[in-house]
């Protein structure tokens, strides 16, 4: 039964770029969520899409954007890269949307900007 | 908005000590509650989490935590830690209705020596 699957694991990057990042979903799951942790940080909310709409965002600017593939993998884009966008970027899915469920979590993309 | 306090940056324990780590959360409606570990190179995982029912709820790796509603806390427990638990440990909340996201604290870096 295949975990969350991100990728790439590592990206470099330079300011004003654009980057895509990849995520495949648990088996069974429809849902998935998209985070930032900055370090020393805890995770922080990006957005989450449930049937390939975007259900939730959190307080992040219009240069995050994401997409829902009718296999339910996910990607999170980043436009116009600025330096404070270096993080580890965390995928989560969960089955059933606004159901309470609880979200597995992938290993997570390290981008780096210079 | 809502917010989650982990009070402890870093623990230090001997093996065998006892553990209780802070979370304390401001929101005033219902909630789901969640601990998650991160081991060293590997991604979140759920440790436990609260839902409904007994405040008292038992996880993995002989982990507990208790909900008091009144007190807005849900701090983690382990009677007697172990080298393996050296980690990071994240307290998460997620309001009950509808598609909400989890709001994470900072993390508690917990350093068991052997």
């Amino acid at each position: 039964d295949a975990g969350v699957t991100q990728s790439p694991t590592h990206l470099i990057k330079t300011r004003g770029q654009q980057v895509t990042l990849r995520c495949s979903p648990k088996s069974g799951h429809d849902t998935v969520s998209w985070y930032q942790q900055a370090l020393g940080q805890g995770p922080q909310f990006i957005f989450q899409y449930y049937e390939e709409e975007e259900r939730q965002r959190g307080n992040f600017p219009d240069r995050f954007s994401g997409h829902q593939f009718p296999n339910y993998s996910s990607e999170l884009n980043v436009n116009a890269l600025l330096l404070g966008d270096s993080a580890l970027y965390l995928c989560a899915s969960s089955l059933g949307g606004d159901r309470a469920q609880p979200q597995h979590f992938g290993d997570g993309t390290r981008l780096s900007i210079l | 908005a809502q917010s989650v306090s982990q009070h402890n940056h870093h623990v230090i324990l001997s093996e065998a000590a006892s553990l209780e780590l802070g979370c304390n959360y401001s929101y005033g409606g219902t909630v789901n509650l969640f601990w998650y570990v991160q081991y060293p190179g590997q991604h979140l995982q759920l440790l436990l989490k609260y839902f409904s029912g007994d405040p008292l709820v038992k996880g993995i790796k002989g982990f507990e935590a208790e909900f008091i509603k009144s007190k807005f806390s849900f701090n983690l427990r382990k009677p007697s830690v172990q080298w393996s638990d050296t980690a990071e440990y994240f307290c998460a909340v997620k309001m009950n209705t509808g598609f909400q996201k989890l709001v994470f604290g900072t993390g508690t870096r917990l350093l068991v020596s052997p």
